[in-house]
């Protein structure tokens, strides 16, 4: 089955410490995109990237970093400089080109920091 | 930049009645699209129905349609037949040219048995 996958559902990690976030998918799409979701602040785009070796920040990169070495992946890094990385994140995928236009997203990430 | 509102934060429905969920957005592009995204307990993100600005029809799916104004800039959703299964979050969003993706910040729909 073609899909996003994002691993893992829930992450710990103590204050200081940096994390990654993994998201794959198979379904060939050029872009992909990182939200994070809070209460009552719907979805913020973090970082997207349309195509391999090419990322462009969003509305609240400071404090992420990102990657595009293959196709296939994108995964997110929250580092400690982030001040409030308690959150819920969301994957997305989309393809230029195509029929339709309209972005799947992974099952999510919540990530607790403590 | 392009921006959405949901001014409905909350609504709820009687199962079997109609509710309309409220969106516009602001942008000065002339092709776009919009869809609604469903968001329920789960947390999965579904897409519910899309709509390509340049076509006038009104998108349909099932029990889901859209009342698209865009002179107005308007997309309501309006949900037919109400299910308990529809009780989720639903999220507008705007699409640009460039594939970037602009989202509301919700109205959390709760189906009434």
């Amino acid at each position: 089955d073609g899909g996003i996958t994002q691993s893992p559902k829930y992450l710990f990690r103590k204050e200081g410490q940096n994390v990654t976030l993994s998201c794959e998918q198979n379904l060939n799409h050029d872009a992909m995109y990182w939200y994070r979701q809070d209460p009552g602040q719907g979805l913020r785009l973090i970082y997207y990237s349309q195509i391999v070796n090419d990322f462009q920040k969003g509305d609240i990169a400071e404090g992420y970093s990102v990657s595009r070495e293959k196709k296939e992946s994108f995964p997110l890094t929250v580092t400690s400089a982030q001040k409030n990385p308690t959150a819920f994140y969301l994957c997305a995928s989309s393809m230029y080109g195509a029929r339709t236009y309209e972005q799947y997203f992974g099952p999510g990430t919540r990530l607790t920091v403590t | 930049a392009q921006t959405v509102t949901q001014s409905q934060p909350e609504m709820s429905v009687q199962e079997a009645e109609t509710v309309t969920l409220s969106c516009t957005y602001d942008t000065s592009e002339s092709n776009y699209y919009l869809f609604w995204y469903k968001q329920p307990p789960s947390r999965q993100m579904i897409l519910v129905i899309r709509q390509e600005a340049y076509k006038q029809q009104n998108a349909t799916e099932n029990r889901f349609s859209v009342n698209f104004q865009k002179a107005a800039k308007s997309f309501s959703l309006k949900i037919s037949d109400s299910q308990l299964g529809d009780t989720a979050m639903y999220f507008c969003a705007f699409m640009n040219t460039g594939n970037q993706f602009y989202f509301g910040t919700g109205t959390s729909l709760t189906v009434i048995p």
